[in-house]
């Protein structure tokens, strides 16, 4: 089966630019989930949808992030304006509901801020 | 708030010798956990799981174990290879459609 796909893989801007994630899951996948992982730490949850209902955004910084998952297949992030404390690999991940305690990655988008 | 910790961020391993990750958590509620083995320029992948109805669990040369007591579990690999070098995170969460904590890893290298 194909695996989660993730554009663009690389993304550099200058800080207040904004920039935009393009994630999709594996088919049948019902929950979606964007992680943000800082060099040298864990991923952190950003925001977890159940189809195309928000279950968790607790840590999405909404002042500056939001994220939607229109039908309940692909979902985009966006972040404006940037800061440079935004730089990281954002990792979109899915779970099907018969495996629901196994995320399935994709291979993140890598965001730079100068 | 780190809920869960990996406080090794290195370890190396000869090939064929036994390599044991570590990683700890603070939440009593917490009742199933993973780990993910992480390559370069690559996402995370799911390695093996266990939930708080177990102590141990074991897939091939990886076998996770579970001390609920201590808050602490462990994952062991046996016998390692240099395939296995990578980074490996340990994850908790509430039930498996809940939030996922991460640890922040430890890069294990395997040498031949």
């Amino acid at each position: 089966e194909a695996g989660v796909a993730q554009s663009p893989r690389y993304k550099i801007i200058e800080k207040r630019q904004s920039v935009a994630f393009w994630c999709n899951p594996i088919s049948g996948h019902a929950t979606l989930y964007w992680y943000q992982q800082i060099l040298g730490q864990g991923p952190k949850l950003l925001i977890q949808f159940q189809n195309n209902g928000v279950v968790d955004d607790s840590q999405l910084p909404k002042d500056r992030f939001s994220a939607e998952r229109l039908k309940g297949v692909d979902s985009t992030l966006k972040i404006q304006p940037a800061k440079l404390e935004d730089s990281a690999v954002y990792l979109c991940a899915s779970s099907s509901p018969l495996r629901a305690g196994e995320l399935f990655f994709g291979e993140g988008s890598r965001l730079t801020v100068l | 708030d780190q809920q869960v910790k990996q406080n090794s961020p290195s370890l190396s391993v000869q090939e064929g010798r036994i390599s044991i990750l570590n990683c700890d958590y603070t939440n009593s509620m917490f009742d199933y956990f993973l780990w993910y083995k992480k390559y370069p320029a690559e996402g995370p992948t799911f390695l093996i799981s266990i939930s708080s109805i177990k102590d141990k669990n074991e897939d091939g040369r990886f076998t996770v174990f579970l001390n609920k007591s201590a808050k602490h579990l462990s994952l062991h690999i046996v016998p390692s290879q240099p395939g296995d070098s990578a980074v490996y995170f340990c994850a908790a969460s509430r039930g498996t459609g809940n939030q996922f904590y991460f640890g922040t890893g430890t890069s294990l290298t395997v040498i031949p």
